[in-house]
């Protein structure tokens, strides 16, 4: 049973590029959330992904969007990217709260 | 909405020792509890969680934690430490928000550094 699986793994952009990243979530699971890990700190919810609407968000700008499709899998986009942008991208599938699964994460770079 | 609190960002044990990580949350309705554990570039492995029942926790290698609601604490411990312990922890704090839905939150996280 395949857990929870993102792409690209590493990629570098430039400020003011866009990117997209993927995520596939766990067999049996609906539900897809976003978060960034900076360097040194705790993972931060972007938002929440649920029957292809975006259901709750964190304190992130518009500039960070996402989309989810009827097989559950999900992308997250940033556009007009920033230094700050720069992190560790997590995808996490649950079920109803209590079974969250992560994946390994796409590391971003912005130079 | 909820909040959890790691106290100590930096933790340092010797092997064989003690291994106590703090964490204290706040939410206003009744939480589901976790600890993760990521290594280096790596990320997020669950060490283990508590939804509703027994309140002593049993994780992954040798890790459990005890859910004190008066206290509103979910401290994580392991009897003696291995260097295989070193990595970062992250308490979380997963609470129903309405319609069907569930934040998962997370404190800002311990390195545990083992020394030889």
């Amino acid at each position: 049973d395949a857990g929870v699986t993102q792409s690209p793994t590493h990629l570098i952009k430039t400020r003011g590029q866009q990117v997209t990243l993927r995520c596939s979530p766990k067999s049996g699971h609906d539900t897809v959330s976003w978060y960034q890990q900076a360097l040194g700190q705790g993972p931060q919810f972007i938002f929440q992904y649920y029957e292809e609407e975006e259901r709750q968000r964190g304190n992130f700008p518009d500039r960070f969007s996402g989309h989810q499709f009827p097989n559950y899998s999900s992308e997250l986009n940033v556009n007009a990217l920033l230094l700050g942008d720069s992190a560790l991208y997590l995808c996490a599938s649950s079920f109803w709260g209590v079974g969250y699964t992560f994946g390994s994460g796409t590391r971003l770079t912005v130079v | 909405a909820q909040s959890v609190t790691q106290l100590g960002s930096h933790v340092s044990v010797s092997e064989g020792a003690l291994v106590l990580l703090r964490c204290n949350y706040s939410s206003s309705v009744p939480p589901y509890l976790f600890w993760y554990v990521q290594y280096p570039n790596q990320g997020l492995q669950l060490l283990l969680k508590y939804t509703t029942g027994a309140t002593l926790v049993k994780g992954i290698n040798g890790f459990e934690a005890e859910f004190k609601k008066s206290e509103t604490s979910f401290h994580l411990t392991k009897p003696s430490a291995h260097m295989s312990d070193a990595a970062e922890y992250f308490c979380a704090v997963s609470a129903y928000s309405g319609a069907g839905s569930y934040q998962l939150t997370f404190g800002k996280g311990t390195k545990l550094s083992v020394i030889p």
